[in-house]
């Protein structure tokens, strides 16, 4: 059971530089999330997706985009790296919007821009 | 704005009971949880209360109550395994998860 894949686990990147994080899950959710985790920070959203074909701007957007081609994946791009975007980033899925909505996270993928 | 707040770290002993407090405010509410996340793994889920009352799973338990904006998890016979961070989460009226910054609880011997 695979659940949902993150590729890169790691990655240190130099700024300026083009990176797009992978995401892929197999339990044929319909939303999908970008979050990234920074040390005293709460988890915080980047974009969504509710539905195949559509995304979402969450609270922290600049400097990222997203597709959703497909139910299955949910790649996140950075155009042009900066340190500030050094994180973890985890990607999650939820089976919809409503009821528990629980979500089930990747393994995280750990950038670091110098 | 919205806000979830909850201790930056606590500390209890192995065996004992802890008790985790979340305070919230929000636009709208849809649901709370609790997510456990253990150092450099990603968050798993523990719990979620919609309604106001205690909701019992195991060695762990969640209250609410939503006219306080207030929610707590509940340790008991705690382990060393135990040792992680605890995430509060509130979804709000679009549906989306506003984040606490978490409590990392300690276990010690």
């Amino acid at each position: 059971i695979a659940g949902i894949t993150q590729a890169p686990t790691s990655q240190i990147l130099a700024a300026g530089r083009r990176m797009t994080l992978r995401c892929t899950q197999d339990m044929r959710h319909n939303a999908m999330y970008w979050y990234r985790q920074d040390l005293g920070l709460g988890l915080r959203l980047i974009h969504y997706s509710n539905t195949a074909g559509t995304t979402g701007k969450g609270e922290v957007p600049d400097g990222y985009s997203v597709s959703r081609a497909n139910t299955d994946d949910f790649p996140l791009t950075l155009a042009s790296a900066v340190p500030s975007q050094t994180s973890v980033y985890f990607c999650a899925s939820s089976p919809g919007l409503e009821g528990t909505g629980e979500l089930f996270f990747g393994e995280g993928s750990r950038l670091t821009v110098l | 704005g919205q806000n979830i707040d909850q201790p930056t770290e606590m500390t209890a002993t192995e065996g004992a009971i802890v008790q985790i407090n979340c305070t919230y405010q929000t636009s709208g509410f849809n649901g709370l949880f609790w997510y456990q996340q253990h150092a450099g793994e990603a968050p798993t889920f523990l719990s979620y209360n919609v309604l106001d009352g205690l909701e019992e799973k195991g060695r762990f338990s969640s209250f609410l109550s939503r006219s306080k904006g207030y929610s707590y998890l509940l340790l008991k016979e705690l382990q060393m395994k135990d040792s992680a961070s605890y995430l509060c989460a509130v979804k709000d009226s679009n549906y989306q998860l506003i984040w606490g910054a978490g409590t990392k609880l300690i276990i010690k011997p």
